[in-house]
């Protein structure tokens, strides 16, 4: 059973374009959280999503982010017109249950 | 929202030393995790303490959560090398989905 994944692993992007990460959960897992990584900062919470619904998107900017997770195929977070204060790692993590989660190795977007 | 916060925020210990992380948090848990997270990669779930129990053990771990003081500590007991990583405490809430919170993390280096 393969882990959590996540591409791209790197992604650059100038500001004003579009950023998309996504995240392939464990098998079997229908939970999947996201979550953003400053520097030296722990990570802060952005949305919980189960297959096709969005369960709490209380972490997420209200604008440019939206995050999908489809019936079939990964979970992407979208990021439009990305700025700079967007630079972090995004994380996502899956979880048979609810309860304890699996994270990825996450992708780290820099944004010139 | 709810908070787990790790103290201290750096520890330097020697390999073969134990080395012990603590985390507080503000109000009601279901449950509590401590994650770790080496340098540039994911977070590694390392164990799950929940509100009814006051002590867990894996392999060289030890947690303990005493539910009214509201704290949690890991105790890494004979440190090695690849112990060194960033530690952190993810706390939920009581009622509701489970969204955990993090704190900004204990970094641990055990020099060889």
């Amino acid at each position: 059973n393969a882990g959590v994944m996540q591409n791209p692993r790197h992604l650059v992007r100038r500001r004003g374009q579009e950023a998309r990460l996504r995240c392939s959960p464990m098998k079997g897992h229908s939970h999947v959280y996201w979550y953003r990584q400053l520097p030296e900062e722990g990570l802060k919470f952005m949305v919980y999503l189960q297959k096709e619904n969005i369960i709490d998107e209380s972490g997420m900017p209200k604008e440019r982010f939206s995050a999908e997770f489809p019936k079939e195929g990964p979970s992407i977070l979208r990021i439009q017109q990305v700025v700079r204060g967007d630079s972090a790692a995004y994380f996502c993590a899956s979880s048979p249950d609810g309860d304890t989660q699996y994270f990825g190795p996450g992708t780290r977007l820099t944004v010139l | 929202s709810q908070q787990g916060e790790e103290d201290p925020q750096a520890l330097s210990i020697q390999e073969g030393e134990n080395a012990t992380m603590n985390c507080s948090y503000k109000t009601s848990i279901n449950n509590l995790q401590w994650y770790r997270q080496n340098s540039g990669r994911g977070l590694v779930h390392l164990i799950l303490i929940r509100s009814n129990e006051r002590e867990k053990h894996s392999g060289r771990l030890r947690v303990t959560l005493d539910t009214s003081k509201k704290s949690s500590s890991l105790l890494i007991t004979a440190s090695r090398a690849a112990d060194t990583a960033s530690y952190f405490c993810a706390t939920d809430t009581s009622g509701g989905s489970y969204i955990p919170t993090f704190g900004r993390g204990t970094s641990l280096i055990v020099h060889p």
